[in-house]
């Protein structure tokens, strides 16, 4: 089945604990994203990748970092956590194109304390 | 800069209604693509449907089609026959080209169906 999978679903955790959120698709997609998900303002990018090795800040990049060592996965790092970035998270997948559709993960509840 | 404006916060039809929820969209590139999401209660985001700049007919999937007004900049969304499990969170979003890997989106527009 064509899926983008995010871990963990949900996660609680203290400001200042670096953590990790993982995306994986396997749609041999060229491009990733990563959004952020608030009350109000829709969805804004944070990061997002074109191809391996290739990554560029969206509107919303500080606190966040990314990596792309493999073409399905596009992990989002918070190095140091703030409670500013508790959010719902989405990772996106498509080919490039206008006309393609990016294909969202399931989301990623983030709390930090 | 490219900018999406959903104008109503939220909405209300009855079944089995048309409803049409609005979006006008901002920005100087002459080649870009308008889609529209939808994310129920449970907060995944579905493709709904897809409209290109340079698309003479409005495109049409299901009951969804895309009311496309180019000289207004607007794309709006109309449900037919609405259902219960149209109740919803629907975003409208854009990408333009030379920057493809970026969907812009507006702030939502939440429908409710009711009986």
């Amino acid at each position: 089945e064509a899926q983008v999978t995010q871990n963990p679903r949900y996660l609680i955790t203290v400001t200042g604990k670096k953590l990790t959120v993982t995306c994986s698709q396997n749609m041999n997609h060229e491009y990733m994203s990563w959004y952020r998900q608030d009350p109000g303002l829709g969805l804004r990018q944070i990061y997002y990748s074109m191809n391996v090795e290739v990554t560029d800040k969206g509107d919303v990049p500080e606190g966040y970092k990314v990596s792309r060592k493999e073409k399905r996965n596009f992990p989002l790092i918070l190095e140091s956590p703030s409670p500013n970035q508790t959010s719902l998270y989405f990772c996106a997948s498509s080919f490039g194109g206008l006309n393609q559709p990016q294909h969202f993960g399931d989301g990623t509840r983030l709390s930090i304390l | 800069a490219q900018k999406i404006t959903q104008t109503q916060p939220g909405m209300f039809v009855q079944e089995k209604e048309a409803v049409t929820l609005d979006c006008t969209y901002d920005t100087s590139d002459q080649s870009y693509g308008l889609f529209w999401y939808k994310q129920p209660s449970s907060g995944e985001m579905i493709f709904l449907i897809y409209q290109g700049s340079y698309d003479e007919q409005n495109a049409t999937e299901g009951r969804y089609s895309l009311n496309f007004q180019k000289a207004r900049k607007s794309a709006n969304l109309v449900i037919s026959a609405s259902q219960l499990g149209d109740s919803a969170m629907y975003f409208c979003a854009m990408r333009v080209g030379g920057t493809a890997s970026k969907l812009t989106f507006g702030t939502g527009t939440r429908l409710q169906v009711t009986l």
